[in-house]
């Protein structure tokens, strides 16, 4: 079964403070992997996809980066604007459907 | 900038009555998908639809659920009998091509009651 797993699942930073989000999968034949940025009550707004080990994307202060078994999302020096959950999600080539991981809320300190 | 839209974006109802869940996706799209996240849950996909079918769905997807594309531009969920459990944010979302990027519109918050 498709499994999609992030971590931390709560993180704390400091405004300016650099870090990363991690998300494993065990998504067989992986074919993309997304992530998406969620406010509270809100829908899933896209971030990035990647789709083959060593690629990057970049936007803003985020970047994201996937290897073989993992992507990470790198935030640099965030602002308080950055805070919201962020969700880590794969789809394979047996299917249609996005399986998501539980996210990392994220809060950045002024 | 095209962007998905949801009607109502909340919605209370008794165990037991029909909802319709609407949705308008990006128009020049063609898949269109229903996840749902319960609260404080993971996003969880139900349904996707291609060409005026049913291409994929879950095994939440059961017989109490229904989607339809009515016309050319809306995109429904339909939810028979509600049980309290159906109680989540519903979302739509639509892509040009798979395993392209899905873009997600902003939910149905469904309380049952």
């Amino acid at each position: 079964e498709d499994q999609v797993t992030q971590s931390p699942e709560a993180l704390r930073l400091q405004e300016g403070e650099s870090s990363s989000l991690n998300c494993s999968y065990t998504v067989s034949g992986l074919r993309g992997l997304f992530w998406y940025r969620q406010d509270p009550g809100k829908g899933p707004e896209f971030l990035f996809t990647l789709y083959s080990a060593g690629e990057e994307k970049e936007k803003e202060r985020l970047k994201a980066t996937l290897t073989k078994k993992e992507s990470f999302l790198h935030i640099t020096a965030p602002k308080p604007e950055d805070s919201a959950t962020y969700l880590c999600a794969g789809t394979n080539f047996g299917n249609e459907k996005l399986t998501f991981g539980t996210g990392t809320r994220l809060t950045i300190i002024p | 900038e095209p962007e998905v839209t949801q009607t109502p974006s909340h919605q209370v109802t008794q165990m037991g009555q029909e909802v319709i869940l609407r949705c308008v996706p990006i128009s020049n799209h063609l898949y269109f998908y229903w996840y749902r996240q319960i609260l404080g849950q993971k996003v969880e996909f139900l349904v996707s639809f291609y060409n005026n079918e049913i291409s994929e769905k879950s095994e939440i997807f059961d017989d109490q659920f229904s989607v339809e594309r009515p016309d050319g531009s809306n995109f429904t969920l339909k939810i028979r009998s509600t049980k309290l459990e159906d109680s989540a944010m519903y979302f739509c979302a639509s892509t040009t091509t798979n395993p392209e990027t899905q873009y997600f519109g902003p939910g149905t918050r469904l309380l049952v009651l």
